[in-house]
């Protein structure tokens, strides 16, 4: 089966960096996703990668190693306004995303 | 409007009643998908349409009938749903197309639905 994994919940500290991690097992692979969930609103695109490497994109970095299935995003001078659902999610061979359940960040000051 | 739209934000339905949600996207996207969100759990794809046909039905029960008239309509059916249905139901729409460009998916902010 299809699988991706992300940790449940992270906790991090105002001004801190962090990075939450995503593992997958699909068929196939042409690209991977990282959007971003803020409580009661729709997911927003953060990220796309389908090379190896790290993409970055201001506060927020994108990592993949597609022979570890392996990706993280990470989070620079976290601010209040990081506190969110972040999830991780995988384009399969027929081209429909894989989704993981999500990794909740709570931001402390 | 700019974006995807959903109609209506919240809605609480007996089991015997029959609602329709609504999804507007003002981006010229090609395709259209139904999602529905259940807490801690991942998102799960219902329905997608390509140029209006549907592409995807990932074994939803027929108690969910979709209905997309246009490439910037796309409508969900509802009837005789279960306690269990309740969950919020997102809508996206992307612009597909050949090679590996990353065609992201823009959601709506979703419909919150309980069944009683």
């Amino acid at each position: 089966g299809q699988n991706i994994d992300q940790p449940t919940e992270m906790t991090a500290t105002e001004g801190a960096i962090v990075q939450i991690n995503c593992t997958y097992q699909t068929s196939g692979f042409n690209g991977l996703f990282w959007y971003q969930q803020h409580a009661g609103e729709a997911p927003t695109f953060l990220s796309y990668n389908v090379l190896d490497g790290l993409e970055e994109k201001g506060r927020f970095s994108s990592f993949l190693s597609r022979s570890k299935g392996y990706s993280y995003l990470l989070l620079k001078e976290l601010q209040m306004k990081d506190s969110a659902s972040y999830l991780c999610a995988v384009r399969d061979s027929n081209y429909q995303l894989i989704w993981g359940a999500g990794t909740k960040l709570i931001i402390k000051p | 409007e700019t974006g995807v739209t959903q109609t209506p934000r919240h809605l609480v339905m007996g089991m015997t009643n029959k609602k329709s949600l609504k999804c507007e996207q003002h981006l010229g996207h090609n395709a259209m998908y139904w999602y529905k969100q259940s807490a801690k759990k991942p998102l799960e794809l219902m329905f997608v349409y390509n140029f209006k046909e549907q592409t995807e039905n990932n074994s939803v029960p027929s108690r969910f009938s979709p209905e997309c008239p246009n490439s910037s309509h796309l409508f969900l059916h509802l009837h005789t749903l279960q306690p269990e249905d309740s969950a919020l139901y997102l809508c996206a729409s992307s612009q597909d197309g050949p090679g590996q460009g990353s065609y992201e998916q823009y959601f709506g902010p979703g419909t919150r639905l309980t069944v009683t």
